[in-house]
């Protein structure tokens, strides 16, 4: 059974740094071609993808929000870590994280958490 | 960057009704075009992946067809836990999400 889990902070302020945790179970990110994404959806707002890191390190983001991304993963652990940079109230959404593919789709989504950016 | 673009915005169907949702990309993608079904408070589902191939559990009454840049999502015998919406996605360069296509009830 695969499994993804999100954990980190429900309220960040204004300027701070996110960092957000994506637990999975189920599947090895050290598995040829698979990856494990970020995606957002403020609310009541579309789907928007933020970044990916693949079973070899190689790592993509979101072209509009690159220069705030970091993602790295411990594959020991399962898990991947993003951060966000400069976190502003228009971030506030929730992050989901999910499994990826090499030019495939999300299959597995985690159930998401909800970020608050306010002072 | 590609662009994607989703019509109708939104449409109001009946259960039992054919609904068709159009998805646009902004250059060519071949068939990198996944569709998504996303219900209020919950994670977004995968329906179809590669243009036309059904994910495994997902009932056959949805379909995809198209290349290039247009595309098509069909809902052919529309039933109640369908009031959704529905997002496509390219994968052909990194990740694009369209805008989404709210179906709800008439």
């Amino acid at each position: 059974q695969i499994t993804l889990k999100e954990s980190g902070p429900t309220l960040v302020k204004p300027t701070q740094t996110l960092t957000l945790t994506c637990t999975f179970s189920g599947f090895s990110l050290s598995t040829s071609g698979v990856g494990v994404g970020w995606i957002r959806q403020p609310p009541g707002k579309a789907l928007e993808w933020l970044a990916l890191i693949y079973w070899d390190d190689d790592k993509r983001y979101s072209p509009s929000l690159k220069s705030r991304l970091t993602i790295t993963k411990d594959t020991s652990k399962n898990q991947v870590v993003l951060t966000m940079t400069n976190m502003d109230p228009v971030d506030t959404a929730t992050y989901y994280c999910a499994r990826g593919w090499l030019r495939l789709p999300f299959d597995y989504w985690g159930q998401g958490t909800l970020v608050t950016v306010s002072s | 960057d590609i662009q994607m673009t989703q019509s109708p915005s939104s449409l109001s169907a009946s259960v039992g009704d054919r609904v068709t949702i159009t998805c646009r990309a902004s250059q060519s993608i071949s068939s990198y075009l996944n569709w998504y079904q996303q219900k209020p408070g919950k994670a977004p589902k995968l329906l179809i992946y590669a243009a036309s191939s059904l994910q495994s559990g997902v009932p056959s009454r949805f379909s995809g067809s198209g290349s290039g840049t247009d595309f098509t999502l069909t809902i052919s015998s529309l039933q109640p836990e369908d009031f959704a919406t529905y997002y496509c996605q390219q994968s052909y360069s990194t990740f694009t999400f369209g805008p989404g296509t709210k179906v709800d009830i008439k």
